[in-house]
């Protein structure tokens, strides 16, 4: 069975400032997908940024970037200069396609910006 | 494009009282899922469809709970005899086969049995 563990209940961070959200898992597929999603106050979820397990280049998106470190199963996020609007729950997740193609989700990270 | 609508978005209920929510996917979007968040949690898979098939089912999901896709549109979960401890977030996501990785969200419904 897939795990996936976020030990930080809640981060702040200045506005301009980087700040970086760990995500750590545990899956014996060797195929699969990790995701960070947002979910802001009262609004709904949506993907941030997604990694594909079988390719070793870090993926980035704009501000957000990811350190996916295979062998030691970890899957951190970093937001680089950060805005009032990243203030949200962060979610990390795991999708083994082939086999259940349903998102297992570690217990969420709350980030808060101040300005 | 007008993204997965979920209604109603909030539902208080009585303990024993039977609800229904309804999913309406993204229009081109072959499998729906339904997750459940309680507070303070990550959500947790309950069931998804393929068209109008019930692929998969969690062992969270009681004899109480039943889900439905009748046109491989939009789906129905029912929460027969609700109980408190079904206060959550339920929410429905849908994808592509042509996007298999990114499930889009839809805003959830909280519903509150008292």
């Amino acid at each position: 069975a897939q795990t996936v563990t976020q030990s930080q209940p809640e981060m702040s961070v200045q506005e301009a400032e980087t700040v970086t959200l760990s995500c750590t898992y545990d899956t014996s597929e060797s195929n699969y997908y990790l995701f960070w999603y947002k979910q802001p106050p009262s609004r709904q979820m949506i993907l941030v940024i997604r990694q594909e397990a079988y390719k070793q280049q870090n993926a980035t998106e704009n501000r957000f970037s990811v350190n996916f470190q295979k062998a030691a199963k970890s899957f951190s996020l970093k937001i680089s200069d950060s805005q009032l609007g990243d203030t949200a729950m962060y979610f990390c997740a795991c999708l083994d396609l082939w086999n259940t193609d349903k998102l297992i989700f570690g217990t969420g990270t709350r980030l808060q910006v101040f300005p | 494009d007008t993204g997965v609508s979920q209604n109603p978005r909030h539902k208080i209920t009585k303990r024993g009282q039977n609800v229904t929510f309804r999913c309406d996917p993204i229009s081109e979007h072959n499998r729906l899922y339904w997750y459940r968040q309680t507070l303070g949690q990550g959500p947790e898979f309950l069931t998804y469809f393929q068209n109008e098939a019930q692929l998969e089912k969690s062992r969270l999901l009681s004899d109480r709970f039943s889900a439905e896709r009748p046109k491989g549109s939009f789906s129905t979960l029912e929460i027969q005899r609700t109980e408190q401890g079904d206060s959550a977030m339920y929410l429905c996501a849908s994808r592509s086969y042509r996007a298999p990785y990114e499930q889009y969200f839809g805003p959830g419904t909280r519903l509150t049995v008292t």
